[in-house]
């Protein structure tokens, strides 16, 4: 129930283009879905995040959708660079493990130019 | 500091010795988590302190790791009789209670 499920694993996009990673979890006391960005050889930097009262949120090129009803959320990417080529993973937390961060398994995504 | 210092950035060492990875949260913050990144692959929950309450060990993968924060800061965590298996890159976080979690830049274990 501590699971969110990401998917896919890995995504080929050309510049401009806009890739979508998704992210799926089961425990309905999560509270606060982030995304974090996360290059070779450094920690992962938070991205954006979303708390479920809201469906939708953007920042600069990157926008969260959020579906309560369907447990579901994921990451869009508006006109992608060879500079996003990177690994993203979502993460949950709330409820019971109110501050421990459950990690998706990560996307690796490559924009070529 | 400005954000999350862990030491050291790179540690190999021979299987079976302990080793002690250190991690500096950001001042302020209540909150530290550690995690584990083995190559290519997501990250592993080990352990959460929150302010004062008895920390969050649920991730520990068994007893011959143990983590201490001390002072409500600096945060140390050990791997005793190290094994090949726990070759990976080890994270540390910090943020405020209900806050964004700031990641450091981790330390890299091989076990040789």
């Amino acid at each position: 129930q501590q699971q969110v499920k990401q998917s896919p694993q890995s995504l080929i996009v050309q510049k401009g283009g806009i890739p979508i990673i998704n992210c799926a979890y089961e425990n309905t006391a999560f509270d606060y879905f982030p995304w974090y960005q996360q290059f070779p050889g450094k920690g992962p930097a938070l991205l954006i995040a979303i708390r479920p009262d809201v469906s939708e949120k953007k920042e600069g090129r990157f926008t969260i959708s959020f579906n309560k009803s369907a447990k579901q959320f994921s990451l869009h990417i508006m006109d992608s660079q060879p500079g996003d080529s990177a690994t993203y993973f979502c993460a949950a937390k709330g409820g019971t493990s109110y501050g421990k961060l459950t990690f998706g398994q990560g996307t690796i995504l490559t924009v070529h130019p | 500091g400005a954000g999350v210092s862990q030491s050291p950035s790179n540690k190999v060492t021979e299987k079976g010795k302990d080793v002690e990875l250190r991690c500096d949260p950001i001042s302020g913050h209540t909150a530290l988590y550690w995690y584990r990144q083995s190559l290519g692959q997501g990250l592993e929950f080990l352990i959460y302190f929150q302010g004062n309450s008895a920390p969050d060990k649920s991730g520990l993968p068994s007893d011959r790791f143990s983590a201490e924060r001390t002072g409500g800061s600096v945060s140390t965590l050990t791997i005793q009789r190290t094994q090949q298996e726990d070759s990976a890159v080890y994270l540390c976080a910090s943020s405020l209670e209900t806050g964004r979690a700031f990641f450091g830049q981790g330390t890299r274990l091989t076990v040789v």
